[in-house]
Formats: C-alpha cells, structure tokens, sequence
C-alpha cells in the first residue's frame, strides 16, 4: 500500500521563523512530488512540483528538496509570515495523474 | 484560462439521497479528476475520465460514478449517502492522462453534509 506521512501534524510559530516541514512515502517509483497549499475550507493551490530527476525547486522563500532513495521530502519556508499560515500537503503521483497525499500539516504563524 | 469551478458549493443531504456535483474544467484540458477529503485529512483519488472514459480509479465502491461531457465538463454521482460520505468533494483538470508529469489544477471544492 502507497502512504505518505507528513511530520508535524501541526505546528504553531512566531514570525520570522524558517521553518521545515516533512514528508514521507513509501513509493519509490514516484514521477514527482507536489507541495500544496489549502486554506480552511477551501481547494489547493500547487506550490512546488518537483519532477522525479530533480532533487529540488525553490519558489521565493519556499525550496522544496526530493531524495527518492530515502523516500522523503522537505519544504523549507524561510521568514515566515501570518500570511502563511494554512495546511500544507505533500503528494506524489502514483500514475496516470492519481495523487497520493499525505494528512498535511496546519501551519499557523503568529504576529 | 478560466480555472476550474466547481458546483454547488456547499449542501446538505440525507442518508440514502443522491447527490451530483459538478465541474467546469480549465480551458484545454481534457483529463478531469475527482478527490474526497474527509475532515482533517489528505484528499484521496476518486476517479479520472479521460475523454469521455474513467481510465483510473481509486479504492471507492460503484455508487461513486462520474461523467464527463465533451466540453470537458464533468460531474461526480454519489448514490445511496452514508454518513461517512460528508467531506470536501474537489475536482482537478490536467492537460493530458498520461505519466503524470503535469501538474493539476484543483477547484475550490464542494462540501457535502450527509445528516
């Protein structure tokens, strides 16, 4: 079975704060890896997409890094801001354009 | 490009109803997705129709069935509600079906009470 883990499941940090959050899966065969964002109630807007013969993209002050053989992925989000506070998740593709997420982690970033 | 919009945004069902939502994908893309999200946890994959066909599904029983039009609309079916169908309903479109190297476009989602 293809899982994916995200660690925290939470986190809650002052601004200004660089901040790493994790991923974990279990699909070594993956075509890439996305980093997503979603707001409460709402859809997810792609972040980072990091193809599988990359081993990472940067966007601003959000890098997101791939080790295929160990079966994890960080987003690093540099001087975070209340702005970004939201849920994060992780997914690959398990073919055919099927994403496998993980559970996500809600980021909050207090004044 | 439009995005993709999804509809109704939010209802509210019985057990044992039928429910249909729909989607209106980004312009140009042809390969449509449909994601469950429960409360508190990551989407899982429904189905995706490529041109008019389903060509990839994911652990959901047959009550779950799909459409997609050739406009590239589409809508996802629910039959017989349970409890546990209450979630965040969210579409994505991508340009093609194939190995999954292009990155999908999600709706803002539709959300299903089941009471």
């Amino acid at each position: 079975k293809q899982e994916v883990t995200q660690i925290p499941a939470a986190l809650s940090v002052p601004e200004g704060e660089n901040l790493v959050l994790n991923c974990s899966f279990t699909d070594s065969a993956i075509y890439n890896l996305q980093w997503f964002r979603q707001d409460p109630g709402k859809g997810l807007t792609s972040l980072l997409l990091i193809q599988s013969s990359q081993r990472e993209q940067t966007s601003g002050r959000l890098n997101a890094s791939l080790d295929k053989s160990s079966g994890r992925s960080t987003l690093y989000i540099a001087a975070s801001q209340p702005g970004d506070s939201a849920t994060y998740l992780c997914a690959h593709t398990g073919g055919y354009n099927k994403l496998i997420f993980g559970a996500g982690t809600r980021l909050a970033v207090h004044p | 490009e439009t995005g993709v919009t999804q509809s109704p945004t939010h209802l509210i069902k019985t057990r044992g109803q039928q429910v249909t939502l729909r989607c209106s994908s980004q312009s140009g893309h042809n390969t449509v997705s449909w994601y469950q999200q429960a409360l508190g946890q990551g989407p899982q994959f429904i189905f995706q129709y490529y041109r008019e066909e389903e060509n990839g599904r994911g652990n959901f029983p047959p009550r779950f069935s799909g459409l997609q039009f050739p406009n590239y609309s589409s809508e996802l079916n629910v039959n017989a509600l349970e409890l546990d169908d209450s979630a965040l309903y969210l579409c994505a479109s991508t340009r093609d079906a194939g190995s999954g190297a292009n990155v999908l476009t999600f709706g803002a989602g539709s959300r299903l009470t089941v009471l």
